[in-house]
């Protein structure tokens, strides 16, 4: 069974006051970790795909890396407009070895509040 | 290009009733999941759809069943309504492949009384 594990649940940045979330994850054969951001009331945003360990992906402040066991998603300088819940998803394969298609399993995530 | 879209948006439901939600993919992407969001559990897989097949199945009674149409739409369908049914449906749609991303709806809130 696929595991997610994101921490903190809860973290508070002063706005500029860069800090990393963390994602450890357990999955029989990855095929892909995912990162979304989730508002109030809204589905989750896609943000980065990764694939093996070593691949790290960019996008404005946000930055995601890879390892064998976790994933970190580093925010530089947040603004207040990147309070969200930022959720970790791994793909896995089934147990015959085919992929698990369309089955994500998601962290409880992590609530971002950055504060100006 | 559009998103996904999901209807309805809201819905109230009294316990036993039954209700359909409806989930409209990305232009082109055949493969269409569904997921259970609430505050205790986050978001659960229910099941994914491509070209019309259920290809994979979460954990969830036989109250919870869905189907694709030929154009990728698809539908969900839960039956005989119980109060902790209440959650945030959320469909995503992706092209399929093993690892692709998945791109979520709005969702549907449902409320069961």
């Amino acid at each position: 069974e696929d595991q997610v594990t994101q921490s903190p649940e809860a973290l508070r940045l002063q706005e500029g006051e860069s800090s990393s979330l963390n994602c450890s994850y357990t999955v029989s054969g990855l095929r892909g970790l995912f990162w979304y951001r989730q508002d109030p009331g809204k589905g989750p945003e896609f943000l980065f795909t990764l694939y093996s360990a070593g691949e790290e992906k960019e996008k404005e402040r946000l930055k995601a890396t890879l390892t064998k066991k976790e994933s970190f998603l580093h925010i530089t300088a947040p603004k207040p407009e990147d309070s969200a819940t930022y959720l970790c998803a791994v793909q896995g394969r089934l147990n015959a070895g085919g992929t698990s298609y369309g089955k994500l399993t998601f962290g409880q995530g992590t609530i971002l509040t950055v504060h100006p | 290009k559009a998103g996904v879209t999901q209807t309805p948006r809201y819905l109230i439901k009294t316990r036993g009733q039954q209700v359909t939600l409806s989930c409209s993919p990305i232009s082109g992407h055949r493969s269409v999941s569904w997921y259970q969001q609430t505050p205790g559990q986050g978001l659960q897989f229910l099941f994914e759809y491509f070209s019309e097949t259920q290809r994979n199945k979460g954990n969830f009674p036989g109250r919870f069943s869905g189907r694709q149409f030929s154009n990728s739409r698809s539908e969900m369908n839960v039956s005989t309504l119980e109060l902790g049914d209440s959650a945030l449906y959320l469909c995503a749609s992706s092209s399929g492949l093993a690892g692709a991303e998945q791109f979520f709806g709005p969702g549907t809130r449902l409320t069961v009384l």
